[in-house]
């Protein structure tokens, strides 16, 4: 049984630093990962989609990894701003779906403070 | 183009009563998806549909819930009898499933928060 993993649970960093979060899965065979942006009593916000062929994909000053042998992919944010502060949800797709619902991990929490 | 429209956004109930919440898809997205978030939990699949059609309901409670998404109108989770436990956000997401691809990118809803009294 697919079961995803994030660790930090909680993160809290200055304003300007890089930071790294992490994600694991423990099924090598999924569709793709997913990483989402959660803000208190919002819904979810796509923020970066790796297809299971995929190494990584960057947007703005985010960039996720994924290797799928070791069943770990991260979340790598360059120059935290406060607006950053949020939970990153990261999900994947089992290989053996054929539904395409998303199995998510328990979320890192995420404040930047100024 | 509306991303996927969910109500009510918030929903107070009273133990017995019974819950309807409304998931409106994204324009050309016939491909939808229920998640529940308990408090200081994940998000659990709870439910697909195709219009018209259940696909997988593995995720869902098996008594008191339901979910429908017919050929018109919103697709619907319903639960009857409302119990505490029930006190979560649900969220639907949409997917167009373009030639029936399950690597699509899932488009949330705001969620509805349901409070159970």
């Amino acid at each position: 049984k697919q079961e995803v993993t994030q660790i930090p649970a909680a993160l809290s960093v200055p304003e300007g630093e890089n930071l790294v979060l992490n994600c694991s899965f423990t099924d090598s065979a999924i569709y793709n990962l997913q990483w989402f942006r959660q803000d208190p009593g919002k819904g979810l916000t796509s923020l970066l989609l790796i297809q299971s062929s995929q190494r990584e994909q960057t947007s703005g000053r985010l960039n996720a990894s994924l290797d799928k042998s070791s069943g770990r992919s991260t979340l790598y944010i360059a120059a935290s701003q406060p607006g950053d502060s949020a939970t990153y949800l990261c999900a994947v797709i089992d290989g053996s779906s054929n539904t395409g619902k998303l199995i998510f991990g328990q979320g890192t929490t995420l404040q930047v403070k100024p | 183009n509306a991303g996927v429209m969910q109500n009510p956004r918030h929903l107070v109930r009273r133990r017995g009563q019974e819950a309807r919440l409304r998931c409106s898809p994204m324009k050309g997205h016939s491909h939808v998806y229920w998640y529940r978030q308990l408090p200081e939990e994940g998000l659990k699949f709870m439910v697909y549909l195709q219009k018209e059609n259940i696909i997988d309901e593995s995720g869902m409670p098996k008594e008191r819930f339901s979910a429908e998404f017919p050929k018109e109108g919103p697709s619907i989770l319903r639960i009857q009898q409302v119990v505490r436990g029930d006190s979560a956000a649900y969220f639907c997401a949409s997917s167009p499933r373009r030639q029936g691809r399950i690597q699509e990118t899932q488009y949330f809803g705001p969620g509805t928060r349901l409070l159970v009294l």
